[in-house]
């Protein structure tokens, strides 16, 4: 156990459809950076949160979008899905910037678009 | 924008051989280097890290990783492999912009197989 916490960790939804993602950080860490894992794109850097502020974006799309709350868990949000959005989403946190401290990866998610 | 190359997909060593996967990485200023490794249906576990200092970084499990500046490379080794150490490793440099921003770039990763 890493310590992040990934839920759910499989969703199986309908194009179209919303789903969130959810993501406790370890105990202590302020940062949390969303990925997502597909076989066509590979690993790929989303969002970066920080003390419920948002750092740097990645290649995010338009229709996600997250927030981190008071309690520095974060939501990640997918809307109008296709079937290409299916993939393996995890969520990493790290004390202050990863850099320094490194990261450390939940179990993640998997999504599945049909 | 920084980039990471693992040039092999897939790796087959025997049980007990030595191993060593490749890393080359594109990056504009001093990198920061890691190497994750992602069981089937697991999360990423951080094997080792280079941040500064002495090149030659120790891991978990046996591993360790060179930094060459010149060569761009960060390739990490193992001097006698187990079958447990069957998974997909991603090497992976930190993007770094202003504010305290950063993110990972990850490679492709190279998937390890393991022979008895």
């Amino acid at each position: 156990d890493s310590g992040v916490t990934q839920t759910p960790k499989h969703l199986i939804t309908a194009t179209g459809q919303r789903v969130t993602l959810r993501c406790s950080p370890r105990s202590g860490d302020l940062s949390v950076y969303w990925y997502q894992q597909s076989l066509d794109q590979g690993l790929q850097f989303l969002i970066q949160y920080y003390n419920g502020e948002e750092r740097a974006k990645g290649n995010i799309l338009e229709r996600f979008s997250a927030q981190q709350f008071p309690d520095l868990h974060s939501e990640l949000n997918l809307s109008s899905l296709e079937l290409g959005d299916s993939a393996l989403y995890f969520c990493a946190s790290s004390v202050g910037t990863g850099r320094s401290y490194g990261y450390t990866f939940g179990s993640g998610t998997r999504l599945t678009v049909v | 924008a920084q980039s990471v190359t693992q040039p092999d997909i897939h790796i087959t060593v025997s049980e007990g051989a030595s191993l060593e996967l490749r890393c080359n990485y594109s990056y504009g200023a001093t990198p920061y280097l890691f190497w994750y490794v992602q069981s089937p249906g697991q999360g990423l576990q951080l094997l080792l890290k280079y941040f500064s200092g002495d090149t030659l970084v120790q891991g978990i499990k046996g591993f360790e990783a060179e930094f060459k500046r010149s060569q761009s490379s960060f390739n990490l080794r193992k001097p006698s492999v187990h079958w447990s150490d069957a998974a997909e490793y991603f090497c992976a440099v930190g993007a770094w912009s202003g504010g305290g921003a950063d993110g990972l770039t990850f490679g492709k990763g190279t998937h390890l197989i393991i022979q008895p």
